[in-house]
């Protein structure tokens, strides 16, 4: 089955305790991004990689980083956690689609990684 | 300001009747593209709907439609028949310009919260 995971599903966490969320995607995707949703705001994007190696900031990137050894995977790692990142998370990677007029990338997203930071 | 911007916080509907969700958008970008996902209480995003800047019909996905008025700047989300599987969180997003990191960014509105009565 074609999808993207994420691990862990919830984390409750303190500050300034070092942690990873692990991203997955089995569709050979080249493009994977984080983004954060918090209430009232909608989701924003925190980084982004076009492909192994390459990647690149997004909206709100303070306090995150991003690495991407192989292409299947892009984690994010939060390496001193603060309350204001108590958050919604999701990992996306997307696709070149033809719709019924034109063509999109079509994003693919994880289930959430819902983190507490006390 | 506000990229993308959703001014109904949250809204009710009864069960059979069509539903109108609100989007408006702001970019200088000549090529863009608008999407929808729900997001059901589940937690996961899911994609709905999307229509190009260049496209001249409207998008429309089963009991999903968008009204685009590229003038306005508008690009509302019309679900018809509304069932009690609706209830949800909608949010509208934009991706803007070209090239593989503009083409796969999105920029998403606050959100409309949906609650369909029986």
């Amino acid at each position: 089955e074609a999808q993207v995971t994420q691990n862990p599903r919830y984390l409750i966490t303190v500050t300034g305790k070092k942690l990873t969320v692990t991203c997955s995607q089995n569709m050979n995707h080249e493009y994977m991004s984080w983004y954060r949703q918090d209430p009232g705001l909608g989701l924003r994007q925190i980084y982004y990689s076009m492909n192994v190696e390459v990647t690149d900031k997004g909206d709100v990137p303070e306090g995150y980083k991003v690495s991407r050894k192989e292409k299947r995977n892009f984690p994010l790692i939060l390496e001193s956690p603060s309350p204001n990142q108590t958050s919604l998370y999701f990992c996306a990677s997307s696709v070149r689609t033809s719709g019924t007029f034109s063509s999109y990338n079509e994003q693919f997203f994880g289930p959430g990684t819902r983190l507490t930071v006390l | 300001a506000q990229k993308i911007t959703q001014t109904q916080p949250g809204m009710f509907v009864q069960e059979k009747e069509a539903v109108t969700l609100d989007c408006t958008y702001d970019t200088s970008d000549q090529s863009y593209g608008l999407f929808w996902y729900k997001q059901p209480s589940s937690g996961e995003m899911i994609f709905l709907i999307y229509q190009g800047s260049y496209d001249e019909q409207n998008a429309t996905e089963g009991r999903y439609s968008l009204n685009f008025q590229k003038a306005r700047k508008s690009a509302n989300l019309v679900i018809s028949a509304s069932q009690l599987g609706d209830s949800a969180m909608y949010f509208c997003a934009m991706r803007e310009g070209r090239g593989k990191a503009a083409g796969n960014k999105l920029t998403f509105g606050g959100g409309t919260r949906v609650l369909v009565k029986p």
